[in-house]
């Protein structure tokens, strides 16, 4: 059963500063996505990673895979309010289909 | 514009009655998916199907039903076997996952917070 792993669940960080959120999963794929929802809102898609070492960028955010380590990031750098919400990253696995698996989500706050 | 239209965006019923909650698109997608999430959780996938009148069990399938008639529509029946409906709903579509050409994300439509009393 494939298994996908946020860290933190809770991010409290102040504008301007840098962070790191973390995505694990547990067996093999090459393709991770990223999601962003907003509070009482839908999803909405971020990033498409298809292969390892992918690189996405997009404004202050950008997402790497390592699919060796079988491992995610979402990195933010010098963060503003305007980011707060919860992030989601989701895993296609080898066997799954066209299923994904969702991880917990991170819920990032940016405060003033 | 393209996009998947869910309604109703809120929906309250009492205990032990079924709920049917709509699901359309317009994307000429072939996979459509329902999700579920509960306060400060993750998604979890209650079914999904690929092809016109063929759908499969997702993790949490047990209390729902649901029906691929058309292309563009995969209504959810929430039944009263399911012991704790109250959440919201999500709906989802995309291309066909896996097939070479095709590794889209899901699309999702705005969701249904369903209220069970």
């Amino acid at each position: 059963e494939l298994k996908v792993e946020q860290n933190p669940l809770f991010l409290s960080m102040q504008e301007g500063k840098n962070y790191t959120i973390y995505c694990n999963y547990s067996t093999t794929s090459d393709r991770l996505y990223w999601y962003r929802q907003d509070p009482g809102k839908s999803l909405e898609s971020l990033f498409v990673l298809l292969s390892n070492g992918a690189v996405k960028q997009e404004g202050r955010l950008m997402a790497s895979l390592d699919t060796k380590a079988r491992l995610s990031t979402l990195h933010i750098t010098a963060a503003v309010h305007d980011l707060s919400a919860t992030y989601f990253c989701a895993v296609d696995g080898e066997t799954s289909g066209s299923r994904l698996t969702f991880g917990e989500g991170t819920q990032l706050t940016v405060n003033p | 514009d393209g996009g998947i239209t869910q309604s109703p965006k809120y929906l309250f019923r009492k205990e032990g009655q079924n709920v049917t909650l709509s699901c359309e698109q317009n994307l000429n997608h072939d996979a459509m998916y329902w999700y579920r999430q509960d306060p400060g959780q993750g998604l979890r996938l209650i079914y999904y199907s690929q092809i016109v009148n063929d759908f499969q069990k997702g993790d949490i399938a047990e209390g729902y039903s649901v029906s691929r008639e058309k292309k563009e529509s995969f209504p959810l029946t929430v039944t009263s076997a399911q012991k704790n409906p109250t959440a919201f709903y999500l709906c989802a579509s995309s291309h066909i996952r896996g097939l070479s050409s095709y590794n889209s994300p899901l699309h999702f439509g705005n969701g249904t917070r369903l209220t069970v009393t």
